[in-house]
């Protein structure tokens, strides 16, 4: 079975604060893609980062990175120094095999609301 | 801007009034997708269409449809919307893979329409 765990449900945070949401998966597939989208209060799903099975190096974007570890099915997202701006609710999704004639098909966890307080 | 484009950005209906939502695409992505989002839960797919081969989710209700006519385009119909269809419905594109094998395509979302029933 295919299944994303983010396991912080709310994390309140000052500004300036370093943040890690946290994100576990499960898959017997071994090719497969992992992301991070932003959904801010107005509703729009912002897609942030795709990471693939094959690719266990960190990444970093700015404020943002990424730590992926396949040995412990993990694939966190760590917010420095954070800002107001960074309020809204994070997804992890995890990209299942498709069969022909299907487009991929995204299996996301219940989501983590990130509260940046000034 | 390449983007997804969803309207009305806002949606109330009776009880048992039929509605459309619409998505328009601008990325010529072949695959697109209808998601439901309640409040506090991750999005749901409902469905989606590679190309114009049509594929429903096997727990979608009857009550939802959806239309494709052209590459642009895609319409969500709820035939009878009950009060427990109140949610945002998002959009969402891709750029399929190759048959047979595990998308690697990332899924832009548009907006959303929130979906009022009274």
């Amino acid at each position: 079975a295919q299944k994303v765990t983010q396991a912080q449900t709310e994390i309140s945070v000052v500004e300036k604060e370093d943040v890690t949401l946290d994100c576990v998966y499960e898959t017997r597939d071994t090719t497969y893609y992992l992301f991070w989208y932003k959904q801010p209060p107005s509703g729009e799903l912002v897609f942030l980062i795709r990471r693939n099975s094959f690719d266990e190096q960190n990444e970093i974007s700015g404020r943002y990175s990424w730590n992926f570890q396949k040995s412990t099915s993990s694939f966190n997202f760590t917010i420095t120094a954070s800002q107001v701006v960074d309020s809204a609710v994070y997804f992890c999704a995890l990209n299942r095999r498709v069969l022909y004639n299907q487009g991929g098909k995204l299996i996301f966890g219940q989501g983590t609301e990130l509260s940046v307080k000034p | 801007d390449a983007m997804v484009i969803q309207n009305p950005r806002y949606q109330v209906t009776q009880f048992g009034k039929p509605v459309t939502l619409s998505c328009s695409q601008t990325l010529n992505h072949n695959v697109m997708y209808w998601y439901q989002q309640k409040s506090s839960q991750a999005p749901k797919l409902l469905f989606h269409y590679y190309d114009k081969d049509f594929n429903n989710e096997a727990d979608t209700p009857d009550n939802f449809q959806s239309r494709r006519p052209n590459t642009s385009f895609c319409f969500l119909d709820i035939r009878s919307p009950g009060l427990g269809d109140a949610a945002m419905y998002l959009c969402a594109t891709s750029r399929a893979g190759l048959a047979g094998r595990t998308s690697t395509d990332t899924q832009y979302f548009g907006p959303g329409t929130r979906l009022t029933v009274l």
